[in-house]
């Protein structure tokens, strides 16, 4: 079945640092690919997504493209802020009903 | 506009009780998912409503669990004889049909079975 593995977290960082979070996939067929966030006390929302082979996805200063020859999804923000503190999700769907989740990598950024 | 809404917002029961989960998707939307987390991993698929019909059920882990949705908006997610090990947040998404469309979740049910 299909599957996603990210960055084991967690991950703790300076304000203004670079931020990487790994996440490659396996699915049989073309998956659309999602990073999801999570801010403390609040629910699962949509960060960013791409659709087909090198489509980058960006929000909020975030970005992260799709690789099909790697088959990753990283996520990359070049100036982190103490609100960017959340668990980050990278989802792969390769239909439209079973959207398949990473374990989530926690970031924690400090001032 | 409103979100998905998801109640309760916490659940306690016995083990061997029957409990459901009830979710309000977003109005319009066709598609609607429950899914499963645990501490620690990611949200786990359990279900998908097309309309009112499931179109994929295959992550429902027993005939202990079962979900409907009778008139295509509403969802209630039913479990039967609890079991200690089916405690975790209960999330409920809706979405626009397309696939690419990207999911609306809920703020979650915590299921505790003592």
């Amino acid at each position: 079945g299909d599957s996603v593995t990210q960055m084991e977290g967690p991950v703790t960082l300076s304000e203004e640092a670079f931020l990487t979070i790994n996440c490659t996939y396996t699915a049989t067929g073309y998956p659309s690919l999602f990073w999801y966030v999570q801010y403390p006390g609040e629910g699962l929302q949509l960060l960013l997504k791409a659709t087909k082979a090198d489509d980058k996805g960006s929000n909020k200063g975030f970005e992260a493209t799709y690789r099909k020859e790697t088959t990753s999804f990283h996520l990359e923000k070049g100036s982190v802020q103490v609100s960017d503190s959340a668990v980050y999700f990278c989802v792969a769907n390769t239909n439209a009903g079973k959207s398949t989740f990473g374990d989530g990598t926690t970031l924690t950024v400090k001032p | 506009g409103a979100g998905v809404s998801q109640t309760p917002s916490n659940k306690v029961t016995e083990k061997g009780k029957y409990v459901e989960l009830r979710c309000d998707p977003i109005s319009g939307h066709t598609a609607l998912y429950w899914y499963r987390q645990s501490l620690g991993q990611g949200p786990e698929f359990l279900i998908y409503f097309q309309g009112t019909g499931a179109a994929d059920d295959s992550g429902l882990p027993n005939d202990r669990f079962f979900a409907v949705r009778p008139e295509g908006s509403v969802s209630t997610l039913k479990i039967q004889r609890t079991e200690r090990g089916d405690s975790a947040v209960y999330l409920c998404a809706s979405s626009e049909q397309n696939y690419n469309s990207p999911l609306h979740f809920g703020n979650g049910t915590r299921l505790t079975v003592t």
